[in-house]
Order: structure tokens, then C-alpha cells, then sequence
């Protein structure tokens, strides 16, 4: 049982790349959400998820794009990069509301 | 909107107590608290549901006061290993019961 995986551990892009965050869970959890985290801000919900198919906004959606095709996997796309990006991403999964979330080991991302 | 955490930070010494308080300004359905330390993810402690009881966890406990829309984390004879930064995270139902954090409160425990 692998819990929620994340790839890339580090990533570094140029201003104007675009890339895919990876995340997956294998415990058949409905929920996952997509959060990133600044130092002083505590975690920041992007993107969520309550089921295959089905995505909603966050507090701070812009710049990325999500899509749910499978109950396992919930990729983050950023479109375009741009240095404001630069943070650490926690992919997240539970099985409904009023549930423990639980985090996946984190993506460090630089854009340079 | 973000739950309110305080204080932002703590020092404490080996043995010592402390209460961290989260606090919304709308009607909550639960409160979730979790534990991060440098460099790794967030880990759950304990979730408190409104109606449910007060939660504990070895010496770490908390109670949500659904009047008040507040809760507190209470550490009790801290550890070495109770060093951390605590976050709290709302859920409520006019937010469709997204995770909401607070900004986190940073624990460091001293011998």
C-alpha cells in the first residue's frame, strides 16, 4: 500500500514552460485536492476532486488546470509558469468530508 | 476563507504545556489538526466533527466549541518530538466542505 505518490520530488522550470504534476493514490479514496504551500501561508487549496470526473476550484485556481479520469490518479497541469508558481505542491486524497486527508510526500517546484 | 490560527509561535521547554487555538468566523462542520515537520508532508493528528466528542492523541488533545466556532490543539508535557509546525483546517458547508488551513502554528520544544 503505497498512499498518495507524487513525481517529480524537484522540478525546475523557465518562465513560460509548461508541466504536469503527477499524483496517484491506491487506497480508493473519492477525494483529492491539490494544495501548495508559502512560507507564512500554511497550504493553499488549488483543486479538488470528489470523484472521477468531477473537479472544482480552490482559493487559488489560476494559472492551473486539473482533470479526474480515473479514481487513482488527479495530475496538476501549469499552463504557463511564472516565478509567482515557485512554492511546494501536496497532492491529498480522503475517502469523503469530515475525513483525515492524507498527503502525499510533496513536489518542490522553482521557476526560474 | 481561512480559519484563524494563535499564536503563530511557541517555545517551550521539555515537560511544558501549551494551547493553540483556530477559530472561524462561519459555521463549521469539522476541524482537522495536523503536524508538520521541516522538509516533509503535513500528518494527521485528529479530526473533531461537530457533535462529535473531544478527541485525544497520547498527550495531545482538543475540543471544538461549535457555539464559538473555535477549537484548541492542548499539549500536554511536551516532547522533543512535539516540535512541529500545527496546522488546523476547517470544513463548511457554505464552502461545498473544502479543506480550509490556517497559516500554522510553528512548536519548538527545548530540553
Amino acid at each position: 500500500n503505497a498512499g498518495v505518490t507524487q513525481t517529480p520530488k524537484f522540478q525546475v522550470l523557465k518562465t513560460g514552460q509548461s508541466m504536469t504534476l503527477q499524483c496517484a493514490q491506491d487506497m480508493n479514496h473519492e477525494y483529492m485536492s491539490w494544495y501548495r504551500q508559502d512560507p507564512g501561508m500554511g497550504l493553499r487549496l488549488i483543486h479538488y476532486s470528489v470523484g472521477a470526473g468531477i473537479t472544482d476550484q480552490g482559493e487559488v485556481p489560476n494559472g492551473y488546470n486539473v482533470s479526474r479520469s480515473t479514481t487513482e490518479d488527479f495530475p496538476l497541469r501549469l499552463l504557463s509558469a511564472a516565478p509567482s508558481q515557485t512554492s511546494v505542491y501536496f497532492c491529498a486524497s480522503s475517502y469523503s468530508e469530515g475525513t483525515e486527508q492524507y498527503f502525499g510526500p510533496g513536489t518542490r517546484l522553482t521557476v526560474t | 476563507q481561512q480559519p484563524v490560527q494563535s499564536p503563530q509561535a511557541v517555545i517551550l521547554r521539555e515537560g511544558e504545556d501549551a494551547v493553540i487555538n483556530c477559530s472561524s468566523s462561519k459555521a463549521l462542520y469539522s476541524v482537522h489538526w495536523y503536524r508538520q515537520k521541516h522538509g516533509e508532508a503535513p500528518v494527521f493528528l485528529m479530526i473533531l466533527l461537530k457533535g462529535g466528542e473531544q478527541k485525544g492523541h497520547d498527550k495531545i488533545s482538543a475540543s471544538f466549541n461549535e457555539k464559538k466556532q473555535q477549537s484548541s490543539l492542548y499539549l500536554t508535557a511536551s516532547q522533543l518530538s512535539y516540535s512541529g509546525t500545527y496546522f488546523c483546517g476547517t470544513e463548511r458547508p457554505s464552502n461545498d466542505y473544502k479543506l480550509s488551513f490556517g497559516a500554522g502554528t510553528t512548536v519548538t520544544v527545548r530540553a
